[in-house]
C-alpha cells in the first residue's frame, strides 16, 4: 500500500529565504504527483501536477521536481513571502489504485516578515 | 475557473441524526470525491464516483453512503451521525484520469454533539 511522507511537519523561515519542502513515497509505480496548498480552515488548491514521465514543473516562484525511481519529490519556493504561509501537501496517484490519491500529512510553513 | 461548491461551511448535528452534505461542480467533471481531514490523520478518502450512479468505496466508507444522481452533484450521507464523525469534510472533482488536477471545495466543518 502506498505511503506518502512529508518532512518536516512544520517549518518557519524569515521572509525572502528560498526553501525546499520534501515529499517521499514508497511505491514508485505512480501516474502523477500533485502539490497542494491549504490555508487554515479552507479547502486545498492545486499548485503543480507532475506526470510520471516528467522531471519538473514550474509556476511562478514555485518549482516541483520528481525523482520517481527514488520515490521523492521536492517543492522549491523562491524568495518566500508572508503570503506563502500555509500547509503544503503532496499527493500521488498510484498505478493499480484507480482514481485514488494518497496524501502526505503536509508541511505547515510560516514565513515571518 | 473550476468551481466546487459545498453547501454548508459549518454544520452542528446531534448524535443519531441523518446528515446530508452536498457538493456541486460546474466543469462537467466525471470524477468526484469525498474526503475527511482530521489532525494527525491527514486526508482520507471516503467514497468516489467516476460517473452518474457509479460509486466506489475509499479507505474509510463505514458509516457513510453517497449519491450521484446527476453528473454535477455528489452527496455524502451520514446515516446515523456519531461523535467520531466530527471532522472537516472536503469534496473534490477532476476530469477523466490521465492529466487531471484535483479541484477542492472550501470544506464543511461538521460537529456531531
Amino acid at each position: 500500500k502506498q505511503e506518502v511522507t512529508q518532512i518536516p511537519a512544520a517549518l518557519s523561515v524569515p521572509e525572502g529565504e528560498n526553501l525546499v519542502l520534501n515529499c517521499s513515497f514508497t511505491d514508485s509505480a505512480i501516474y502523477n504527483l500533485q502539490w497542494f496548498r491549504q490555508d487554515p480552515g479552507k479547502g486545498l488548491t492545486s499548485l503543480l501536477l507532475i506526470q510520471s514521465s516528467q522531471r519538473e514543473q514550474t509556476s511562478g516562484r514555485l518549482n516541483a521536481s520528481l525523482d520517481k525511481s527514488s520515490g521523492r519529490s521536492t517543492l522549491y519556493i523562491a524568495a518566500s513571502q508572508p503570503g506563502d504561509s500555509a500547509t503544503y501537501l503532496c499527493a500521488v496517484r498510484t498505478q493499480g489504485a484507480g482514481n485514488m490519491l494518497t496524501f502526505g500529512g503536509g508541511t505547515r510553513l510560516m514565513v515571518k516578515p | 475557473d473550476v468551481k466546487v461548491t459545498q453547501s454548508s461551511r459549518y454544520l452542528v448535528k446531534r448524535t443519531g441524526e441523518k446528515v446530508f452534505l452536498e457538493c456541486v461542480q460546474d466543469m462537467d467533471h466525471e470524477n468526484m470525491f469525498w474526503y475527511r481531514q482530521d489532525p494527525g490523520l491527514g486526508l482520507r478518502l471516503i467514497y468516489f464516483s467516476y460517473d452518474v450512479k457509479m460509486k466506489e468505496k475509499g479507505d474509510i466508507p463505514e458509516g457513510y453512503s453517497v449519491s450521484r444522481e446527476k453528473k454535477e452533484r455528489f452527496s455524502l450521507i451520514l446515516e446515523s451521525a456519531s461523535t467520531n464523525q466530527t471532522s472537516m469534510y472536503l469534496c473534490a472533482s477532476s476530469p477523466l484520469p490521465g492529466r487531471e488536477k484535483l479541484f477542492f471545495g472550501s470544506g464543511t466543518q461538521l460537529s456531531v454533539l
